[in-house]
C-alpha cells in the first residue's frame, strides 16, 4: 500500500505569514492515465474536512487563492501565501492513483 | 442545495453489526461515485470504501482494516447509501462521514458524520 507522509506535522505560523506543508508518497502518483490523483483537505476544528486543491493543483471553487498545491512524482506541497485565522485546523494530503486509496497523518496548522 | 446526511450510528459490542445510511439531495445521487471516510476520536482521516456509480458498474472497492466486513451498496431509487459493518471491532470505533467523489471534478460535499462506538 501507499504511505504518505506529511511533514510538519504541527505548524505554528504568525497571521499574516506564508506557510507550507510537505506529502511524500512511496510510490509515484503517476497514473497511467497521465493524471496524478493527490488531493488537499481542509478540516477546520469540529467541522468536516473539505477539499482545497485536486489533482496536484487544481484549486476547487470557492477555496481562496491564497491556497496552492505543487508537485509530481513522490512530493507535494501546500503553500499558503498569507495565514489567515480561519485557516486553522488539520490539512490531509490525499493519494487516489493506487488502491487502496490513502490519507496523510494530517499537518495541525495554528496561530502563533 | 446539496446535501448528504449520515445516521445509524451508535453503539455495538464488538463482534456485531450495523448499517449506517447516506442520504443524498440536491444532486444527481444515481450518477455520483460516493465514499466513506472515518475518523477514530482525536485521530486522522481514514479512507474505508467507495462505490461507483451503476453506469460505472457499481464496482466497489475496501481499505484492507474492513475488506470482508464491511460492504457498501446503493439505492439510487431512495438517493441512499449504505455501509453494512459486519464483526465489528473496538478499532471500528470512529465518526464515519459519507462522502461524493473524492477525486472528481467538482468539489466532493461531506455530511456530518456520524459515531459508531464499539465497546463492551
Amino acid at each position: 500500500d501507499v504511505v504518505m507522509t506529511q511533514s510538519p506535522l504541527s505548524l505554528p505560523v504568525t497571521l499574516g505569514q506564508p506557510a507550507s506543508i510537505s506529502c511524500t508518497s512511496s510510490q509515484s502518483l503517476l497514473h497511467s492515465d497521465g493524471n496524478t490523483y493527490l488531493n488537499w483537505f481542509q478540516q477546520r476544528p469540529g467541522q468536516s474536512p473539505g477539499r482545497l486543491i485536486y489533482k496536484v493543483s487544481n484549486r476547487d471553487s470557492g477555496v481562496p487563492e491564497r491556497f496552492s498545491g505543487s508537485g509530481s512524482g513522490t512530493d507535494f506541497t501546500l503553500k499558503i501565501t498569507r495565514v489567515e485565522a480561519e485557516d486553522v485546523g488539520v490539512y490531509y494530503c490525499m493519494q487516489g492513483t493506487h488502491w487502496p486509496q490513502s490519507f496523510g497523518q494530517g499537518t495541525k496548522l495554528e496561530i502563533k | 442545495e446539496v446535501q448528504v446526511v449520515e445516521s445509524g450510528g451508535g453503539l455495538v459490542k464488538p463482534g456485531g453489526s450495523l448499517r449506517l445510511s447516506c442520504a443524498a439531495s440536491g444532486f444527481t445521487f444515481s450518477n455520483a461515485w460516493m465514499s466513506w471516510v472515518r475518523q477514530a476520536p482525536g485521530k486522522g482521516l481514514e479512507w474505508v470504501g467507495r462505490i461507483k456509480s451503476k453506469a460505472d458498474g457499481e464496482i466497489t472497492d475496501y481499505a484492507a482494516p474492513v475488506k470482508g466486513r464491511f460492504t457498501v451498496s446503493r439505492d439510487d431509487s431512495k438517493y441512499t447509501l449504505y455501509l453494512q459493518m459486519n464483526s465489528l471491532k473496538t478499532d471500528d470505533t470512529a465518526v464515519y462521514y459519507c462522502a461524493t467523489h473524492l477525486f472528481g471534478q467538482v468539489r466532493p460535499y461531506w455530511g456530518q458524520g456520524t459515531l459508531v462506538t464499539v465497546s463492551s
